[in-house]
């Protein structure tokens, strides 16, 4: 099983801010990574896959980057909107696996 | 537009049994590889079990194999998951998600979840 670390746990970040996560795996998946976005209540949205691209109607200050085993999710300007917990998931395999999330909370 | 919508859920016993199913909708459901993904109370996600269109490719986590059965019927555009032998660790939201058209895809959309007791 591929395990994906997340970092950090929790980032405080105020509105307006960049915020960076990291998810590393624990061998490689090449750029079959993708990120999700979960607010409270409500089912997972996906946001990026294939490491770097942005899934259909996500705003362009969500960017991913990364391949093999290192990869970030960067929110360039934050929106009130965007305070959530974020999963990465690798899809490299057919037992995929999603990172413990990062809790992105208001600073 | 895409719709799932999950059902089945409720309390259980332990060591019972339960089905819960996805209703597909707004997509060629028959086209694409489906999945079940659950999350337990305060957890992250964890990926369950996922089937390819033609039912040519199942897999599951190594939490639930043996126990669970995950399956689909491309005429009623629905995906099933039988869940036999039941834990307490087995508790928590249900989702039925849809992956792509190829094998390793992310999960493009998402139900709302059908919520699952194991408890005595």
């Amino acid at each position: 099983e591929i395990v994906m670390t997340q970092s950090p746990v929790t980032l405080s970040v105020s509105p307006g801010e960049r915020a960076t996560l990291s998810c590393r795996a624990s061998q490689s998946v090449r750029s079959n990574l993708a990120w999700y976005q979960q607010k409270p209540g409500q089912a997972p949205r996906l946001l990026i896959y294939d490491a770097s691209t942005r899934a259909t109607g996500i705003p362009a200050r969500f960017s991913g980057s990364g391949s093999g085993t290192e990869f970030t999710l960067t929110i360039s300007s934050l929106q009130s909107e965007d305070f959530a917990v974020y999963y990465c998931q690798q899809y490299n395999n057919w037992l995929y696996t999603f990172g413990q999330g990062t809790k992105l909370e208001i600073k | 537009e895409v719709q799932l919508v999950e059902s089945g859920g409720g309390l259980v016993q332990p060591g019972r049994s339960l089905r819960v199913s996805c209703a597909a909708s707004g997509f060629t459901f028959d086209d694409y590889a489906m999945h079940w993904v659950r999350q337990g109370p305060g957890k992250g996600l964890e990926w369950v079990s996922g089937i390819s269109w033609n039912n040519g490719h199942i897999a599951y986590a190594d939490s639930v194999k043996g126990r669970f059965t995950i399956s689909r019927d491309n005429a009623k555009n629905s995906l099933y998951l039988q869940m036999n032998s039941l834990r307490g660790e087995d508790t928590g939201l249900y989702y039925c998600a849809k992956g792509g058209t190829g094998l390793l895809r992310p999960f493009d959309y998402w139900g709302q979840g059908t919520p699952v007791t194991v408890s005595s």
